[in-house]
């Protein structure tokens, strides 16, 4: 078992709809969980950081995590097509090393 | 935020031969990490670099291979030594918030082997 999965997609949504990206991990007692935007030639840029169950919000973005399922997902209002980037899903270690585990990622296509 | 700039952005090299990446942040850091990103794939950690000590290294990766110099809070180096095709991937720098928070990255290199 893969210590993050996500689903590579390619997930398509139409302009202006709801994209949902899903992430699941296999260390239960992780403690910290990003979701980066990576577009086609360049590096990981972060767009949300969540640590605590429930939701954040930021802007069209929120970020969902449930502990005792061991789920993180993003979600992504009013879809542009400047979105279309693979999301990488990432949680840090238990072993506090500062290090991050990367799921293989999502590639979302929003289409005009 | 750190800013880190990593460099060169891309190289095409021959096999056998070997290439290092060098990583300057503006800001000291304890660790800094490099990762690979083969074509199509995630990215995975090479090694945590930690000034003043030797680097450590994940499963699958080898110093032999992969030597790490770390002189100082702000600079760190990767070397892919006697590369092959196989090595064609993007290397990225990266360093921690602190406390287990969010990393940033470097705009990476993208590397070529024929």
């Amino acid at each position: 078992q893969k210590e993050v999965e996500q689903n590579s997609g390619p997930l398509s949504v139409p302009e202006g709809a709801i994209a949902s990206l899903n992430c699941t991990y296999s260390d239960r007692v992780s403690q910290s969980f990003f979701w980066y935007r990576q577009y086609s030639g360049k590096s990981p840029e972060l767009i949300m950081s969540i640590y605590s169950n429930g939701d954040k919000e930021d802007g069209r973005f929120t970020a969902q995590l449930n502990k005792a399922s061991q789920y993180v997902s993003l979600l992504i209002r009013d879809s542009q097509p400047s979105d279309s980037a693979t999301y990488l899903c990432a949680v840090h270690g238990s072993s506090n090393t500062g290090k991050l585990i990367f799921g293989q990622g999502t590639t979302l296509q929003v289409k005009p | 935020s750190a800013v880190i700039s990593q460099k060169p952005s891309r190289d095409i090299c021959q096999r056998g031969t070997s290439l290092t990446i060098q990583c300057q942040v503006d800001s000291q850091v304890t660790m800094m990490f490099w990762y690979r990103q083969q074509p199509g794939q995630s990215l995975t950690l090479i090694a945590t670099a930690n000034q003043g000590s030797e680097a450590t290294y994940e499963s699958g990766f080898v110093i032999d291979k992969f030597p790490i110099s770390r002189p100082n809070l702000t600079f760190s180096t990767l070397t892919v030594s006697n590369m092959s095709p196989e090595d064609s991937s993007i290397y990225l720098c990266s360093v921690e918030g602190g406390g287990n928070t969010e990393a940033f990255f470097g705009q990476g290199t993208r590397l070529t082997v024929v």
